[in-house]
């Protein structure tokens, strides 16, 4: 399977803690993105690294979330004393431009609970 | 500001009739609309996309039409199927910006009944 993978599907933690999931992009593809969902809503936009290199960060990610991508092929994504507030599905999807545009292709999702 | 708008939560079909899920977008510097299909507790999966200097592309029982000047895009699915039954989720992006980020709409749930 050549597919975006992601690790752990599901996580439950404390309020307070930290938690870290791992995104593998598919093999060629060198543009890698970080969304999250929540319930009745559409993924929203987190961040996106170009290789190794983060190009862009939301608003929606705060001081508490980093992401990482070191050596342009699997990413993680950190959330530092996670709040209730964090609880959502976090997406992976990687792309490779071809011909002006591209198409992303997500990863399962890590589902995260914060109790 | 939610630049791109699926107004209908939810859509009901029979088995083997059309199914015509609907979005509108704001942002005129979008140039590339995709749709993706979502199944609980999976990601998003990829079904076809539109660039905005075409108006209709079709991939088998999917079709989408892009109104520029309306600013709308539609998914038509014929004939439905109970597979289809999911989440369904435009999404458009801008080439102006150096990189492809998606904008989603809030989805639309289809079920299709046989």
């Amino acid at each position: 399977d050549t597919g975006v993978s992601q690790n752990p599907r599901h996580k439950i933690t404390k309020r307070g803690q930290n938690v870290t999931f791992r995104c593998d992009p598919i093999s060629e593809h060198n543009r890698l993105y970080w969304y999250r969902q929540t319930l009745g809503q559409g993924p929203e936009f987190l961040t996106y690294f170009q290789n190794e290199a983060q190009l862009e960060k939301s608003r929606l990610l705060s001081d508490r979330f980093s992401a990482e991508r070191p050596k342009g092929s699997f990413s993680t994504l950190e959330i530092q004393r996670t709040e209730q507030g964090d609880s959502a599905m976090y997406l992976c999807a990687s792309s490779k431009r071809q011909g002006g545009q591209e198409t992303q292709y997500f990863g399962p999702g890590t589902r995260l609970l914060v109790l | 500001d939610q630049q791109v708008k699926q107004n209908s939560p939810s859509l009901s079909v029979q088995e083997g009739r059309i199914s015509i899920l609907n979005c509108d977008y704001t942002n005129s510097m979008f140039d590339y609309f995709l749709w993706y299909k979502k199944y609980p507790a999976e990601g998003p999966t990829f079904l076809i996309s539109i660039s905005s200097i075409k108006d209709k592309n079709e991939d088998g029982r999917f079709t989408v039409f892009l109104n520029k000047s309306a600013k709308h895009l539609s998914l038509h699915i014929v004939p439905s199927q109970p597979g289809d039954s999911a989440v369904y989720f435009c999404a458009a992006s801008s080439s102006g910006t150096s990189y492809g980020k998606l904008t989603f709409g809030q989805g639309t749930i289809l079920t299709v009944h046989p």
